[in-house]
């Protein structure tokens, strides 16, 4: 068991351009979520998925950020015309779906936009 | 929403002497709150949890502590160890509706040999 895999572990891109940060989760894990970790934020969730379907994606930035999960092995969250303050640890964690179940993290993308 | 408090943002505690870290949350809906360890350049792992059926659980040297009146729940590390230095979150959920964690703003440990 590998863990959840993200990829790539760093990034850097230039303002306005655009950055795709993808999760492979657990074998298994039926629920896939996703936060951001900056040190004046802590961790804020974006968007989660349970069987590939979204279902909740309140936390997500409305205009630039997306997430998708097409198929049960890998999700991915995608910003647009990224800014500076877009910079943070990007963590993806899956689980087993039901309620009370616990995450496993991944790695976690740092992001840097300059 | 939910909104998890996490009282301390640091602690120093020596070698060998117990440690707390204080959580408070403000749904009284939630019923599921985990405690997560983040070591230096490392990503969250799981360490305990609590669910609400329950007021106290212990795994070896940790014990959460719940207290639902107060809407409180706490993380005591007993015998601390040097390697229990790290950032430690709680975090809550509810078991209906969206069940995503919702963390508190971490605590910061050092163990002192």
């Amino acid at each position: 068991n590998a863990g959840v895999i993200q990829t790539p572990r760093h990034k850097v891109t230039g303002k306005g351009q655009e950055a795709t940060l993808w999760c492979e989760p657990i074998s298994g894990h039926s629920a896939v979520f996703w936060y951001r970790q900056t040190i004046v934020q802590g961790l804020e969730f974006l968007t989660y998925f349970r069987n590939q379907a979204p279902i909740d994606d309140s936390g997500m930035p409305k205009e630039r950020f997306s997430a998708q999960m097409p198929n049960q092995s890998h999700s991915t969250l995608k910003i647009q015309s990224t800014q500076p303050q877009d910079s943070a640890v990007y963590l993806c964690a899956s689980s087993l779906g039901q309620p009370n179940s616990d995450y496993t993290f991944g790695s976690g993308t740092r992001l840097l936009v300059i | 929403g939910e909104k998890v408090e996490q009282h301390e943002s640091t602690l120093s505690v020596r070698e060998g002497d117990s440690a707390v870290i204080n959580c408070t949350y403000t749904d009284t809906a939630s019923s599921y709150f985990p405690w997560y360890k983040q070591e230096a350049g490392k990503s969250l792992h799981f360490v305990i949890d609590i669910r609400s059926n329950v007021d106290r659980k212990q795994s070896q040297r940790l014990i959460v502590l719940l207290d639902k009146k107060a809407k409180r729940f706490s993380l005591h590390i007993t015998a601390t160890q040097p390697e229990d230095s790290a950032i430690y979150f709680c975090a809550a959920s509810m078991t209906s509706g969206s069940w995503q964690l919702i963390f508190g703003s971490g605590t910061q440990l050092t163990v002192m040999p």
